[in-house]
């Protein structure tokens, strides 16, 4: 069974420029997530949907910051525009539901210059 | 708020080696407390868990036992091997509150020397 797919692995932008990252989650899942990992931390929930419904995106930075799960399948996180201390790891997971285990994407490297 | 302290690495041991990785938890419900283990290149993998007091989580000779009465979830192996050095992330799921997502610690990396 195929884990959760995330691109692009690596992503290297000029400050203001926009980006985007996608993700695909296990097939089934019903709970997505996308998290933001700085160098040297633990990971921290950008935003989490149910299905299509983003239930918890009280940390998202909606200024510049935003995401979408259509159909709710795959999702794509946006940037724009993108500063220097967005620099960091994006990691999306999925889970069958809340209550159960979730599992991790390898993760988008994304390096604002 | 949730929040989760470990400590600071990087933890560097011989092989063969006793480890103990500290995690000490704040909750404002009954979390579930978990282990992940991010080896170098490869993403977040779930080592174990423990979903209520004095349930001792076990996998691949690593062990942790949640305690209530400390708010602690120290990781435990008893002989490590190279193959081990990883960061080690300690984390809570409170599903009693709003919040239904890990708040994760802020990592120990784990160095195995032969």
């Amino acid at each position: 069974e195929a884990g959760v797919v995330q691109s692009p692995r690596y992503k290297i932008i000029e400050k203001k420029q926009p980006v985007a990252f996608w993700c695909n989650p296990i097939s089934g899942h019903n709970t997505l997530y996308w998290y933001l990992q700085n160098l040297g931390q633990g990971p921290e929930l950008l935003i989490r949907y149910e299905n299509e419904e983003a239930v918890d995106d009280s940390q998202l930075p909606k200024d510049r910051f935003s995401a979408e799960r259509l159909k709710g399948v795959d999702s794509t996180l946006k940037i724009q525009p993108a500063e220097l201390g967005d620099s960091a790891v994006y990691l999306c997971a999925s889970s069958l539901n809340q209550r159960t285990q979730a599992f991790f994407g390898q993760g988008t490297r994304l390096t604002v210059v | 708020g949730n929040s989760v302290t470990q400590m600071e690495g990087p933890v560097t041991l011989s092989e063969e080696a006793f480890l103990t990785i500290n995690c000490t938890y704040t909750a404002t419900g009954y979390p579930s407390l978990f282990w992940y283990v991010q080896y170098p290149g490869e993403g977040l993998q779930l080592l174990l868990k423990a979903t209520k007091a004095d349930d001792k989580g076990s996998n691949k000779g690593f062990e942790a036992t949640y305690r209530k009465e400390t708010t602690s979830f120290h990781l435990e192996k008893g002989s490590v091997q190279v193959s081990d050095s990883a960061v080690y992330f300690c984390a809570l799921s409170d599903l009693d509150t709003g919040r239904r997502a890990l708040t994760f610690g802020s990592g120990t990396r784990l160095q195995v020397q032969p």
